[in-house]
């Protein structure tokens, strides 16, 4: 079983320039997240979405768009990318209540 | 929404020693759920607790929930090079809300 896939898993950006990132998943699970994780700050919500068609903020959603395309994939972009947003991101999926299965991450650096 | 503060925020052990790591509410949880991170890697799922005083073991490490559903414990026994990493007991924001509160975890790092 796959689980959570996330590509790219590693990129370099320039200020400004925008990208996308992508997250899968197969466990026919209703909800998907968007984390990013910076040294000391442990992980913090960026957006997430209860169910297909649904999508919410989280703690920390400014400078960032996401696209609920299909109940199995959920993307995160950034539009204009700042040197602010050098993170680990990591995608997440779960059924309702159930625990969250994490994707390995992708390692973004704005320079 | 609901906040978890963790403590402590790192710790250091010597191996074969205990580690204890703790999560306090000040709200009644309705669960609470554990995960470990190992460096460079992503969280993965533990274990969940539901029930006032529920106690769940895995092998040397011991789950604890608090009678009135506001804390919970994880402790290791005779800590191994294998337990290094970042443990979260994340929680939910709130009422109806799938939201798990992170925070910033426990660093424990394992000197053998």
């Amino acid at each position: 079983n796959a689980g959570v896939t996330q590509t790219p898993k590693f990129q370099v950006l320039k200020t400004g320039q925008s990208m996308t990132l992508q997250c899968a998943q197969d466990m026919n699970h209703n909800s998907m997240y968007w984390y990013r994780q910076d040294p000391g700050m442990g992980l913090r919500l960026i957006y997430y979405s209860a169910s297909e068609g649904t999508t919410d903020k989280g703690e920390v959603p400014n400078g960032y768009n996401v696209s609920r395309l299909n109940k199995r994939e959920f993307s995160l972009r950034l539009e204009s990318a700042a040197p602010s947003q050098t993170s680990v991101y990591f995608c997440a999926s779960s059924g309702g209540y159930q625990p969250q299965h994490f994707g390995d991450g992708t390692r973004l650096s704005i320079l | 929404g609901q906040q978890v503060m963790q403590i402590p925020q790192y710790q250091h052990v010597q191996e074969g020693e205990d580690f204890t790591t703790y999560c306090n509410s000040s709200t009644t949880l309705s669960n609470i759920q554990w995960y470990k991170q190992r460096p460079g890697g992503h969280p993965v799922f533990l274990i969940q607790l539901v029930k006032s005083g529920e106690v769940k073991k895995q092998k040397r490490l011991t789950f604890q929930f608090g009678e009135a559903k506001k804390n919970s414990s994880l402790h290791i026994t005779a800590t191994q090079t294998t337990d290094v990493g970042t443990y979260f007991c994340p929680a939910y924001s709130g009422a109806g809300s799938y939201q798990l509160t992170f925070g910033k975890g426990t660093k424990l790092s394992v000197i053998p």
